[in-house]
């Protein structure tokens, strides 16, 4: 049974340019959660989204940000016009179930924005 | 509401003495309550989480932690640190309150050990 997957592993996008990030949650798995982990930080929570709906996105910035989890699929955190803030490992995570259930991470995808 | 608190930044320990990693939490609810680590450039690993049973957590690497409720604590143990036990270390909570599933996690200790 693989694991939480994300692509790319890294990403290098210059300012104002496009990023996609992928995450395919474990098999069976249909809750997905983004994470962001900034240089010498903890992890801070972002979305929780499942199979076609977003649950809660409290931790989203207000723009440029988006989330989404297709019916088919990955899960994809786009980012419009990146900035040099927005280097940072993303982390996904995927569970089961809702609620208390454990998380499983992803190896995480590491932006760096030029 | 729920929040996390990691005592120590960072802690240092000789190699095959004992670890202690310390960690309050705040919740509203009966939360879950969860270590990961995370070794250098690497994804998070679960080392072992409390779920209302037995409030002595054993996990992998021999890493333990014990819930305290009335002091509101899940703090990390190993009775001998290796070489290999050196990384970031990070508690979670988690409750169905209105977060709906969103974990709140620590900022995280880094643990060091000396040979």
């Amino acid at each position: 049974n693989a694991g939480v997957m994300q692509n790319p592993r890294h990403l290098v996008r210059r300012r104002g340019q496009e990023a996609r990030l992928r995450c395919s949650p474990m098999k069976g798995h249909s809750h997905v959660y983004w994470y962001r982990q900034l240089p010498e930080e903890g992890l801070k929570f972002m979305v929780y989204l499942q199979k076609e709906n977003i649950i809660d996105e409290s931790g989203m910035p207000k723009e440029r940000f988006s989330a989404e989890f297709p019916k088919e699929g990955p899960s994809i955190l786009r980012i419009q016009q990146v900035v040099r803030g927005d280097s940072a490992a993303y982390f996904c995570a995927s569970s089961p179930t809702r609620g208390t259930d454990t998380q499983y991470f992803g190896p995480g995808t590491r932006l760096t924005v030029l | 509401a729920q929040s996390v608190t990691q005592l120590d930044s960072h802690v240092s320990v000789s190699e095959g003495t004992p670890v202690l990693l310390r960690c309050n939490y705040s919740s509203s609810y009966s939360p879950s309550l969860f270590w990961y680590v995370q070794h250098p450039n690497k994804g998070l690993q679960l080392l072992l989480k409390y779920t209302s049973a037995a409030t002595l957590v054993k996990g992998i690497n021999g890493f333990e932690a014990e819930f305290k409720k009335s002091e509101t604590s899940f703090h990390l143990t190993k009775p001998s640190a290796h070489m290999s036990d050196a990384a970031e270390y990070f508690c979670v909570v988690s409750d169905l309150s209105a977060n709906a599933g969103k974990s709140t996690f620590g900022d995280g200790t880094t643990l060091t050990v000396k040979p």
